[in-house]
C-alpha cells in the first residue's frame, strides 16, 4: 500500500528557507506512470499547487511561487523535497506531498500533511 | 490562471438526503476536472477525475457530470461518513487550479 509521509521543520524564521522531504514507502518514485507533487493549504484556507517532478528531475512550478521554489528527487532514498526561500507569514501552511498519475494532473495519493508556522 | 467557483459555500444536509454542489470554471475546461472530499484535520481525498469518472475505492453514491464550464458533485443519498468539505480543480491548464471549497455539514 503506497504511503507518503512529509518530514521537516515545523517553524521557520521569516527570509529563511522552508525545507521538506516526502518519503515514499510501498512503491517506487521511479516508476515512469506517475509525477509526485507538493500542494500547500493556509490554515481554513484553500489548496494551491505548487509544483511537481518526475524521477529524470523535470520539475513543474506554480508560476506564482516559481522565483522562489525548489523541488528535488533522490531516486536511491524513493524521496522527493520541496525547498521554499525568503518565506514570510503568508507561507504558512499545512504542507502535503502528493502522488499525480502521468496521464493527468490529478493528485491520487496524499501524505497527511504537516504544518509549516513562519515566525520569528 | 483559470478561476474556480463553487457553490453554496456551505450547506446542512441529513443522512439520506441528496446533495449536489456546484463547480464553475472560468473558461472552458473540456472535462478536465476533479473532486477531492476533505475531512478535518486530513488530507484531501480524491474522488473522481475527468467530471465523472470515479476513483478507485469510492462509492457509487457520489457522481460527477459537467463540461464547458459548468459542473456537479452529487451524493445520492449522505452518509454520516459524507460530511466534510468537497473541493473541485481543474486541469486543462497550468497551474492546476483549486475551487474555495463547499463544507457540508449536518442538519
Amino acid at each position: 500500500q503506497l504511503q507518503l509521509q512529509e518530514s521537516g521543520p515545523g517553524l521557520v524564521k521569516p527570509s529563511e528557507t522552508l525545507s521538506l522531504t516526502c518519503t515514499v514507502s510501498g512503491g517506487s518514485i521511479s516508476s515512469s506512470s506517475y509525477y509526485w507533487g507538493w500542494i500547500r493549504q493556509p490554515p481554513g484556507k484553500g489548496l494551491e499547487w505548487i509544483g511537481s517532478i518526475y524521477y529524470s528531475g523535470s520539475t513543474y512550478y506554480n508560476p506564482s511561487l516559481k522565483s522562489r521554489v525548489t523541488i528535488s528527487v533522490d531516486t536511491s532514498k524513493n524521496q522527493f523535497s520541496l525547498k521554499l526561500s525568503s518565506v514570510t507569514a503568508a507561507d504558512t501552511a499545512v504542507y502535503y506531498c502528493a502522488r499525480r498519475p502521468q496521464s493527468r494532473l490529478v493528485l491520487d495519493y496524499w501524505g497527511q500533511g504537516t504544518l509549516v508556522t513562519v515566525s520569528s | 490562471d483559470i478561476q474556480m467557483t463553487q457553490s453554496p459555500s456551505s450547506l446542512s444536509a441529513s443522512v439520506g438526503d441528496r446533495v449536489t454542489i456546484t463547480c464553475r470554471a472560468s473558461q472552458g475546461i473540456s472535462s478536465w476536472l476533479a473532486w477531492y472530499q476533505q475531512k478535518p484535520e486530513k488530507a484531501p481525498k480524491s474522488l473522481i477525475y475527468a467530471a465523472s469518472s470515479l476513483q478507485s475505492g469510492v462509492p457509487s453514491r457520489f457522481s460527477g457530470s459537467g463540461s464547458g464550464t459548468d459542473f456537479t458533485l452529487t451524493i445520492s443519498s449522505l452518509q454520516p461518513e459524507d460530511f466534510a468539505t468537497y473541493y473541485c480543480q481543474q486541469y486543462n491548464s497550468y497551474p492546476p487550479t483549486f475551487g474555495p471549497g463547499t463544507k457540508v455539514d449536518i442538519k
